[in-house]
């Protein structure tokens, strides 16, 4: 079936350093790929898409590239913040009439000043 | 705040015994949307309403569990007879149906345990 599977956590790092989180998708056609995310006492929340190959989704610093090669779309950020401490979570939409998202498991994220 | 409200946030209750979870969508929206999270999971799909109609049920979702949408506003989530392995995270998103764009506005959920 459609899953996504996403980098194991949790993940430790120091405010200013460069993040990557990855996740990959089964190739089962073309899906629209997301990342949300949610902040502590809080909702999940979009925090950025693609919806073809080769796409580009950014968002509060955020990147993430649909590679539709390595059937990929890891999360990046140049230089992280505490504010960015949350759990992250890589989805994918097969099914654009239900709107049923697939999700990865989250990757809790903890950055240190 | 106009946005996905959740009751109650928290459900401790006994095995055997029934529990309800509300969810009030934002207002717009017409379609809801029902997720369960457990522990060092990601959210899995449950039921989705467009508007009162419930158009999909996912296999996850037992005979025990009904969920309904009158009206087409808020949406309850019933649970009969809890088993232990109902504990979880019960969200509720809700979208407006426009093109399938996959935004959903999650609310904070509601934590179940069952004793």
């Amino acid at each position: 079936g459609n899953s996504v599977t996403q980098m194991e956590g949790p993940v430790t790092l120091s405010e200013e350093a460069f993040l990557t989180i990855n996740c990959t998708y089964t190739a089962t056609g073309y899906p629209s790929l997301f990342w949300y995310v949610q902040y502590p006492g809080e909702g999940l929340q979009l925090l950025l898409k693609a919806t073809k190959a080769d796409d580009k989704g950014s968002n509060k610093g955020f990147e993430a590239t649909y590679r539709k090669e390595t059937t990929s779309f890891h999360l990046e950020k140049g230089s992280v913040q505490v504010s960015d401490s949350a759990v992250y979570f890589c989805a994918s939409l097969w099914d654009q009439g239900a709107q049923k998202l697939v999700f990865g498991q989250g990757t809790r994220l903890t950055i240190n000043p | 705040d106009t946005g996905v409200s959740q009751d109650p946030r928290h459900k401790i209750t006994k095995r055997g015994q029934n529990v309800t979870f509300r969810c009030d969508p934002i207002s717009e929206h017409n379609r809801l949307y029902w997720y369960r999270q457990t522990l060092g999971q990601g959210p899995e799909f449950l039921t989705y309403f467009q508007n009162e109609a419930q158009l999909e049920k996912s296999r996850l979702l037992s005979d025990r569990f009904s969920a309904e949408r009158p009206k087409g506003s808020f949406s309850t989530l019933e649970i009969q007879r809890t088993e232990q392995g109902d504990s979880a995270m019960y969200l509720c998103a809700s979208s407006f149906d426009a093109g399938g764009t996959g935004e959903l506005f999650f609310g904070e959920g509601s934590r179940l345990t069952v004793l």
